[in-house]
């Protein structure tokens, strides 16, 4: 079946260190790719996507780039905040083949001063 | 409303106790879904609706679990007869159009002690 998965945390940076979060996943179709972050007692919120290969997601900092040859879609920032710090969420939706969200196991970020 | 609101943010509950959550999706979205976040995993799939036909309820992990959303708008999901292992927090999720993510509400805590 489909899967994601993740590279396990916790994650600790200092401030304006570059950040890398792997995801790569299994489909057996042409997935569309998602990362959604989770603030501490907050839902889910989407931060990027990309819906076809070679596509770059981006947003507040954040970029990933859909790699079909890799089955990779790795998180990345070039200088973290304090305020980045959440859990980060990698998750893929089979195109044409089903409409929920596949989600991996999360990574928790931890930034600090 | 201006985003996806679940009630109530939190609820313990005695083992063998029915419960009932509420989601309210953003007014319009035709996609409402049910996720189950066990604490330190990604969330789990548990059933689609499109306006009010529930068209995938393959998630649900057993038959006390039962969700509805009888006008198209509001969605019910009941567990019956709660276990421990229900405890969790159950994420609901509406979307406009399939395949560019869902928004999210901020879950509902359940606690069964």
């Amino acid at each position: 079946g489909d899967s994601v998965t993740q590279m396990e945390g916790p994650v600790t940076l200092s401030e304006e260190a570059f950040l890398t979060i792997n995801c790569t996943y299994t489909a057996t179709g042409y997935p569309s790719l998602f990362w959604y972050v989770q603030y501490p007692g907050e839902g889910l919120q989407l931060l990027l996507k990309a819906t076809k290969a070679d596509d770059k997601g981006s947003n507040k900092g954040f970029e990933a780039t859909y790699r079909k040859e890799t089955t990779s879609f790795h998180l990345e920032k070039g200088s973290v905040q304090v305020s980045d710090s959440a859990v980060y969420f990698c998750a893929l939706i089979l195109t044409g083949g089903g409409n929920k969200l596949t989600f991996g196991t999360g990574t928790q970020l931890k930034v600090e001063l | 409303g201006a985003g996806v609101s679940q009630s109530p943010r939190y609820k313990v509950a005695k083992r063998g106790q029915d419960v009932a959550l509420r989601c309210d999706p953003i007014s319009g979205h035709v996609s409402l879904f049910w996720y189950q976040q066990a604490l330190g995993q990604g969330p789990e799939f548990l059933t689609y609706f499109q306006n009010e036909a529930q068209l995938d309820k393959s998630g649900l992990p057993s038959d006390r679990f039962f969700a509805e959303r009888p006008e198209g708008s509001v969605s019910t999901l009941k567990i019956q007869r709660t276990q421990q292992e229900d405890s969790a927090v159950y994420l609901c999720a509406s979307s406009q159009n399939l395949g560019v993510g869902y928004t999210f509400g901020s879950g509902t805590r359940l606690t069964v002690v």
